[in-house]
């Protein structure tokens, strides 16, 4: 059974600022993609960053300063640039595991 | 337009049963398979159980194993979950989920959820 850790817990950064989400998996990944979600309070997840055999996508209306990338058992989701929407919790996720989120809050 | 809607959530006693559903519409339903996941009350997701598009393959977490059963109607465009033998870790919000297609089972498209309280 695989175990997805992220880090950190929170992340406090301003609009601007460039965020680094990461996720470490308890062992190598088969499959060398992750998954990435946005869950703003009181709503539903929202795909961000999606896998598939072959390859790593952006879901659809998902803005290009969100990116994934990693290997084996490191894995990074990146913000480039935060907007105010931005804010909120990100959990990433790979068959039936998902993370234990990281929240990004307004410094 | 794509669009899951829960319904079938609410209270009930521990030891008891629920049966949820999920209404699918925009999409032809019977060429995805179809996932629950749940978020207790200030916590993370987890996943809970799949099933693929024919219905012939579920899967589930260890911890309801047993005591829930995914299942789903293709002429209806409709997934189910039959909660049993229900416990208050089993508080939750409930969301259908679809799977895209030859993916590390990622999630395109969400339901609202129904929340689920177990407590006597």
């Amino acid at each position: 059974e695989i175990v997805l850790t992220q880090s950190p817990g929170t992340l406090s950064l301003s609009p601007g600022e460039r965020a680094t989400l990461s996720c470490r998996a308890s062992q190598r990944l088969s499959i060398n993609y992750l998954a990435w979600y946005q869950q703003k309070r009181g709503q539903a997840p929202r795909l961000l960053i999606y896998s598939t055999s072959s390859a790593s996508s952006r879901a659809t209306g998902v803005p290009d300063r969100f990116s994934g990338s990693g290997s084996g058992t490191d894995f990074t989701l990146t913000i480039s640039r935060l907007e105010p929407e931005d804010f909120a919790v990100y959990y990433c996720q790979q068959y039936g595991a998902f993370g234990q989120g990281t929240k990004v809050e307004i410094k | 337009e794509v669009q899951l809607v829960e319904s079938g959530g609410g209270l009930v006693q521990p030891g008891g049963s629920l049966r949820l559903s999920c209404a699918a519409s925009g999409f032809t339903f019977s060429r995805y398979w179809m996932s629950w996941v749940r978020q207790a009350p200030g916590k993370g997701l987890e996943w809970v159980a799949n099933i693929k598009e024919d219905g012939s393959v579920q899967n589930y977490v260890d911890s309801v194993k047993g005591r829930f059963t995914i299942s789903r109607d293709n002429a209806k465009n409709s997934l189910y979950l039959q909660m049993d033998s229900l416990r208050a870790d089993d508080t939750a919000v409930y969301y259908c989920a679809r799977e895209i297609p030859a993916s590390t089972a990622s999630f395109d498209y969400w339901g609202q959820g129904t929340l689920v309280t177990v407590s006597s």
